[in-house]
């Protein structure tokens, strides 16, 4: 299994306070990502990350933000966490070879905003 | 935008069953991906097929890519309560994007 954390896996928070994930690697993969995954609307990315220091936004990046500043790290905030933003978030990580991209999923954090 | 379709979106069986499900598209693709995502869990990578027409079996698990690299499939022979969960494609990114595609999923449920 490719060495990935997520810490906390569920946490349980009201809205308007601060929350901030974390994803742990390994591999010393260059990659990593944060998707929330839904009912009804699969795996949608958040956030990812091509390098240190280096990040771009997904499809559904709006109320989070993202850092890292380290390879092995990659955290996920929400600044002012809302119900919406109810859901479980995993963290992958890519070595991206151009023909496969193959990603490795964390174990997932289960976030309820009350 | 690549989009990956799905089929069925939900599947329920009895153990024992032979069944298929479908991951579709009208772009081309370097190489698709399927996963399988059990309960609680992240999803697993199962198989990564490369060339068109290529067959790839996984035990009772049989994974195809269109001959065009399109389309692929995923069959499972006699199916076991232990095969419940859903079961994704997904495909590499695309041109200078860092962003894979995955598909909604098949909800696969094997009853004893």
């Amino acid at each position: 299994d490719a060495g990935i954390t997520q810490s906390p896996r569920h946490k349980v928070t009201e809205t308007g306070t601060p929350v901030t994930l974390r994803c742990h690697q390994t591999e010393n993969h260059r990659y990593m990502y944060w998707y929330r995954q839904d009912p009804g609307h699969g795996l949608r990315l958040i956030h990812y990350s091509y390098g240190v220091k280096d990040t771009d936004k997904g499809e559904v990046s709006d109320g989070y933000s993202v850092s890292r500043s380290k390879t092995e790290d990659f955290l996920l905030t929400l600044e002012s966490a809302t119900s919406s933003q109810t859901s479980v978030y995993f963290c992958a990580i890519s070595a991206r070879d151009r023909v496969r991209n193959e990603q490795f999923f964390g174990p997932g954090t289960r976030l309820t905003v009350l | 935008t690549q989009l990956l379709e799905q089929s069925p979106q939900f599947l329920s069986i009895q153990e024992g069953e032979n069944l298929t499900v479908y991951c579709n598209s009208s772009s081309v693709f370097s190489s698709l991906q399927w996963y399988r995502q059990e309960p609680g869990e992240g999803p697993v990578l199962l198989v990564t097929v490369v060339t068109g027409g290529e067959v790839k079996k996984l035990k009772r698990l049989t994974f195809q890519f269109g001959d065009a690299r399109k389309d692929s499939s995923l069959h499972i022979t006699a199916a076991q309560t232990g095969d419940t969960g859903l079961y994704l494609c997904a495909v590499p990114a695309s041109g200078g994007s860092y962003i894979p595609t995955f598909g909604r999923g098949t909800s696969l449920i094997v009853h004893p």
